[in-house]
């Protein structure tokens, strides 16, 4: 199973500047595959991010990733109140899914 | 609009079982993979299992092996989750799921399972 790790545990910013999450796998994996979450309290996941770099419709540019291989990255610039909130990564590698433990952005 | 709805959850003692329900809409469920995942309280996200959208095949995490058994009636839109035996820390909000693009691209507003000893 591809364990992935997310860190900080906690990121702190403020609003209008930007915030850097990692997710870091235990082993290779697919590009294609690697997905990131906004999830807010008593709210399902949101699907942000696909395909490691791809937006999910209707979601703001100021949201992207990157990486490849172990290492992942979600940059969330110009940060808006609303985005102080927790984010998870996921991976797929056939025929399992798991999720990073989650990373939360809260206010500086 | 897509859609999908769970239902079924509850209060429940160890070593007892339910059944979950998650009714979908607006998109042509049996072309679609589905999924279940869980929450436990303050806690992150858990892949259950996974069926194709002919329900002949499915997947499951290692941990759900042998308590979990995930179905679908694509004549009625809806995909359920079979729990057995359950335990303390089966205690989460399991929510349906459609696996798209290498992601879960819809979920379900969840249904909360309390187990209590």
């Amino acid at each position: 199973e591809v364990v992935l790790t997310q860190s900080p545990g906690t990121v702190y910013s403020s609003p209008g500047e930007s915030a850097t999450l990692s997710c870091k796998a235990s082993q290779r994996v697919s590009s294609t595959y690697l997905a990131w979450y906004q999830q807010k309290a008593g709210q399902p996941p949101r699907l942000l991010i696909y395909g490691a770099n791809k937006r999910e419709a209707g979601v703001p540019d100021r949201f992207s990733g990157s990486g490849s291989g172990t290492d992942f990255t979600l940059t969330i610039s110009r940060l808006e109140p609303e985005d102080f909130v927790m984010y998870y990564c996921q991976q797929y590698t056939s025929p399992s899914w798991t999720f990073g433990q989650g990373t939360r952005v809260d206010i500086k | 609009e897509v859609r999908l709805l769970e239902s079924g959850g509850g209060l429940v003692q160890s070593g007892g079982s339910l059944r979950l329900s998650c009714s979908a809409s607006g998109f042509a469920f049996r072309d679609s993979a589905m999924a279940w995942v869980r929450q436990s309280p303050g806690k992150g996200l858990e892949w259950v299992a996974t069926v194709i959208g002919s329900g002949t095949k499915t997947n499951y995490a290692d941990s759900m092996k042998g308590r979990f058994t995930i179905s679908r009636d694509n004549s009625k839109n809806t995909l359920y989750l079979q729990v057995n035996s359950l335990r303390v820390d089966d205690t989460a909000i399991y929510y349906c799921a459609r696996p798209e693009r290498g992601g879960f691209d819809v979920w379900g507003q969840g249904t909360m399972v309390t187990v209590s000893s």
